[in-house]
């Protein structure tokens, strides 16, 4: 049973380009979050999403980010107009049930890094 | 919205030593996690607590939620070099997770 998966592992890009970073769930779940890790910080909450809908995106930055997790396929963090700030390890969790208690499973993360 | 504080920032244990970490909250949670990152890793989950005063333990990790629900401890007793990591506490609100800043463990052998 394969757990959540996310590529790519690293990304680099320039300022200004485009990033997607895509997240797979465990198998049987449903709900989908995104935490990012600054350098030397600690994990902050981004948004939350069950398929095809947004239900928590209380803590992504107003601009640039976006977040979708469709029908099929994994989810997807898009950011656009990279600036050097947007560096930092991307994480994404899963979960079952009703997503409100209970443990999430995190992926492996995607690092970014902004030139 | 609500916020955990974490402390310490780190700490460094020779090996043998025990290890503590607290979190703290002006409010009472309904819940409290325990996650552990190694170095260069992701978050691993290690335990939920709900009840006040629960008290749960894993092998040489003890853990810990206070009376009122306010604050929450993990305790290592007798540390080696494979407890090295970043331990945060979190709590669920409403799916998403809160987390504390963090203790980065070292444990010199």
């Amino acid at each position: 049973n394969a757990g959540v998966m996310q590529n790519p592992r690293h990304l680099v890009r320039r300022r200004g380009q485009e990033a997607r970073l895509r997240c797979s769930p465990m198998k049987g779940h449903s709900h989908v979050y995104w935490y990012r890790q600054l350098p030397e910080e600690g994990l902050k909450f981004m948004v939350y999403l069950q398929k095809e809908n947004i239900i928590d995106e209380s803590g992504m930055p107003k601009e640039r980010f976006s977040a979708e997790f469709p029908k099929e396929g994994p989810s997807i963090l898009r950011i656009q107009q990279v600036v050097r700030g947007d560096s930092a390890a991307y994480f994404c969790a899963s979960s079952s049930g009703t997503g409100t208690s209970g443990e999430q499973f995190f992926g492996p993360g995607t690092r970014l890094t902004v030139l | 919205g609500q916020q955990v504080m974490q402390i310490p920032q780190y700490q460094h244990v020779q090996e043998g030593e025990d290890f503590t970490t607290y979190c703290n909250s002006s409010t009472t949670l309904s819940n409290i996690q325990w996650y552990k990152q190694r170095p260069g890793g992701h978050p691993v989950f290690l335990i939920q607590l709900v009840k006040s005063g629960e008290v749960k333990k894993q092998k040489r990790l003890t853990f810990q939620f206070g009376e009122a629900k306010k604050n929450s401890s993990l305790h290592i007793t007798a540390t080696q070099t494979t407890d090295v990591g970043t331990y945060f506490c979190a709590y669920n609100q409403g799916g998403k997770l809160i987390f504390g800043q963090g203790t980065e463990l070292s444990v010199k052998p």
